[in-house]
């Protein structure tokens, strides 16, 4: 079965620019999590949806947001970008959520100049 | 605040040997751990999990070691190879409320396995 697909793959933006970050998860999984990934942070938990519900937030500032429609897909939004959201962006689907059974996608790397 | 502390930062281990990735964790409230395995370019992805009322699991080469009452966890990867050469990260889940929970990530182990 298809993986988890998140797109684009690369992305360069400049300053005070916003991004849509976009995740299809694997059919039949109604969870969808967001997690940055930086070299000096490691994987920090940015937000759970589950059934276009926000489940859990983690301790970023509301310049990033999300959404989950009704076929599971999932879009995280940064507004007013930082030069510090350059990251791997990456989102983990699952049945249930919860942290559990995560399969994560590819990612896509956000390069903010 | 770190929650999960995981060592050592970077491990080189020849061929056919042990490779042994440790984790420590603070809030009880912990309640699966699992480890996942990143390759460059890739997401990670789960390689095996524990929960706190089992002090072992093995699954093919790897073992996951957890001791609660020091609330230390490990991960045994036994006769390395070098396709097992890549970033380590051991986690932890807590549920805050209901069903809202979320993992917790160590910082990651980056596994060199030479010939």
């Amino acid at each position: 079965k298809a993986g988890v697909t998140q797109t684009p793959r690369y992305l360069i933006k400049t300053r005070g620019q916003q991004v849509t970050l976009s995740c299809s998860p694997i059919s039949g999984h109604r969870s969808v999590s967001w997690y940055q990934q930086t070299p000096g942070q490691g994987l920090q938990f940015l937000f759970e949806y589950f059934s276009e519900t926000q489940r859990n937030k983690g301790n970023f500032p509301g310049r990033f947001s999300g959404r989950q429609f009704s076929n599971s897909r999932s879009e995280m939004n940064v507004s007013t970008l930082e030069l510090g959201d350059s990251a791997l962006y990456l989102c983990a689907s699952s049945l249930g959520g919860s942290g559990l059974g995560y399969t994560f996608g590819s990612g896509t790397r956000l390069t903010v100049v | 605040q770190q929650q999960v502390k995981q060592s050592p930062q970077s491990l080189i281990v020849q061929k056919g040997g042990i490779s042994i990735i440790n984790c420590a964790y603070e809030n009880t409230a912990f309640d699966y751990f699992p480890w996942y395995q990143q390759f460059p370019g890739k997401g990670p992805a789960l390689l095996i999990a524990i929960r706190p009322d089992v002090s072992e699991k093995k699954e093919g080469r790897f073992t996951i070691s957890f001791n609660k009452s020091a609330k230390q966890f490990s991960l045994h990867i036994m006769d390395s190879q070098p396709g097992d050469s890549a970033t380590y990260f051991c986690a932890a889940r807590i549920v805050n409320t209901g069903t809202a929970s979320k993992l917790t990530f160590g910082t990651g182990t980056r596994l060199q396995v030479t010939l």
